[in-house]
């Protein structure tokens, strides 16, 4: 168990849907990140959050939006959804302590399906 | 700009050989870190091993080990006495600068096929 908590683990929606994926952090990280992974891809970064401010964005798309709350949970907003937006999205926390060296923990993803 | 790539899509290897699996990457930062972790086939992230670039020694965790090539920019992750739990995706990252306040970005990924 990481300690990340990501929910829900499946979600299967209709296009032009709008969704939400929430993920707890382990306790004390202040850093969030967000992933998405389609099918047999790779990682594909689309935002940073740390102590509750944006701190780095990827190819995120203007459909998705992201928050983090003063908890330090955040929550990914994916809206008019299209097909090609199914794909398994991974949130990560890193610990302030261990400087550039902390590794990312990772969460069990979101299976997001649109169908 | 930073960027990791893995050229290998993916590798069979028989089981009990080592495996060396490839990153190069590119930044300008002279402070960076980098990552490997594992996927296997049930989705979740495992971290393997990590490298900072002001490390003078390669990096070793039980049988991973991370050959370091600053001039040439690659971070290859190697694995002794391969094992059948071994067979798996494994992706190389990197984040730039000092502190954990800053984005971590993947490569693409290698498939790795352990043959019994």
């Amino acid at each position: 168990d990481s300690g990340v908590t990501q929910t829900p683990k499946h979600l299967i929606t209709a296009t032009g849907q709008r969704v939400t994926l929430r993920c707890s952090p382990r306790s004390g990280d202040l850093s969030v990140y967000w992933y998405q992974q389609s099918l047999d891809q790779g990682l594909q970064f689309l935002i940073q959050y740390y102590n509750g401010e944006e701190r780095a964005k990827g190819n995120i798309l203007e459909r998705f939006s992201a928050q983090q709350f003063p908890d330090l949970h955040s929550e990914l907003n994916l809206s008019s959804l299209e097909l090609g937006d199914s794909a398994l999205y991974f949130c990560a926390s890193s610990s302030q302590l261990q400087g550039a060296s902390a590794e990312a923990f990772f969460g069990q993803g979101t299976r997001l399906t649109v169908v | 700009a930073q960027k990791i790539t893995q050229t290998q899509p993916g590798m069979f290897v028989q089981e009990k050989e080592a495996v060396t699996l490839d990153c190069t990457y590119d930044t300008s930062d002279p402070s960076y870190g980098l990552f490997w972790y594992k996927q296997p086939s049930s989705g979740e992230m495992i971290f393997l091993i990590y490298q900072g670039s002001y490390d003078q020694q390669n990096a070793t965790e039980g049988r991973y080990s991370l050959n370091f090539q600053k001039a040439r920019k690659s971070a290859n992750l190697v694995i002794s006495a391969s094992q059948l739990g071994d067979s798996a995706m494994y992706f190389c990252a990197m984040r730039e600068g000092y502190s954990s306040a800053s984005k971590i970005i993947f490569g693409s990924g290698t498939r790795l096929s352990i043959r019994p």
